[in-house]
């Protein structure tokens, strides 16, 4: 099946810092998502992509969908310390039933 | 604000015991999910429906089962409940087509089973 890799694992940054992470696929997707979810709550969306090449900004966060349709990147500006928790990319292809695919997420840290 | 609810939030419960996992959407979403995720760890699909009547199994097996009599809900239940069957279940709802199909999710139910 499909296959979604993430990196970092995980990220112990300090407060003001920018943040960095991506996922990579071993097929293409038509559809990528970026979700944060909390310690135990449900995963909350936070950008989604649609097209080849996108590059959409929600407030200090910025995503790509990469060219080759096999990858995409979520950045963070001027880290804080509520943008503690775990990052999850999802993929779609339309050719799959329109399951999403999750990655294994990136833990991020932000320390004072 | 995504209109996706999940009851209970916390369950503890012994081994052999029937639960069921309630879900419901405000949305009018057809296609809805269940998803099982270990703390800190990846999401699995287990069950997903496009529609009243429609069911199909997810990439990870389940001996979960579930049904789909409304499209505003999904519940899932486990005949006969065990420790393996500790986790968190998370469940999510979108648009079956058009060009927006994000997924929204419930906060979840985290199950103990003792």
């Amino acid at each position: 099946g499909q296959q979604l890799n993430q990196s970092p694992q995980s990220m112990f940054i300090q407060e003001g810092e920018d943040v960095s992470m991506n996922c990579t696929s071993s097929s293409i997707f038509n559809t990528w998502l970026w979700y944060k979810q909390d310690p135990g709550e449900g995963p909350v969306l936070l950008i989604a992509l649609y097209k080849a090449g996108e590059l959409t900004s929600n407030g200090r966060l910025t995503a790509q969908f990469g060219i080759t349709r096999k990858d995409s990147f979520l950045n963070i500006s001027a880290s804080i310390p509520s943008d503690v928790g775990i990052y999850f990319c999802a993929g779609r292809y339309t050719g799959t039933a329109s399951k999403l695919t999750f990655g294994t997420g990136t833990r991020l840290q932000v320390t004072l | 604000e995504a209109d996706i609810y999940q009851t209970p939030r916390y369950l503890v419960i012994g081994t052999g015991k029937k639960i069921t996992l309630e879900c419901s959407q405000t949305m009018g979403h057809d296609k809805m999910y269940w998803y099982q995720q270990d703390p800190g760890m990846e999401l699995h699909l287990i069950h997903y429906s496009y529609g009243v009547n429609s069911t199909e199994k997810g990439d990870l097996s389940s001996e979960s089962t579930v049904s789909r009599i409304r499209t505003e809900h999904f519940p899932l239940t486990l005949e006969s409940a065990r420790p393996s069957h500790t986790s968190q279940y998370l469940c999510a709802s979108s648009e079956f087509s058009g060009a927006n199909t994000e997924a929204f999710f419930g906060q979840g139910t985290r199950l103990t089973v003792v």
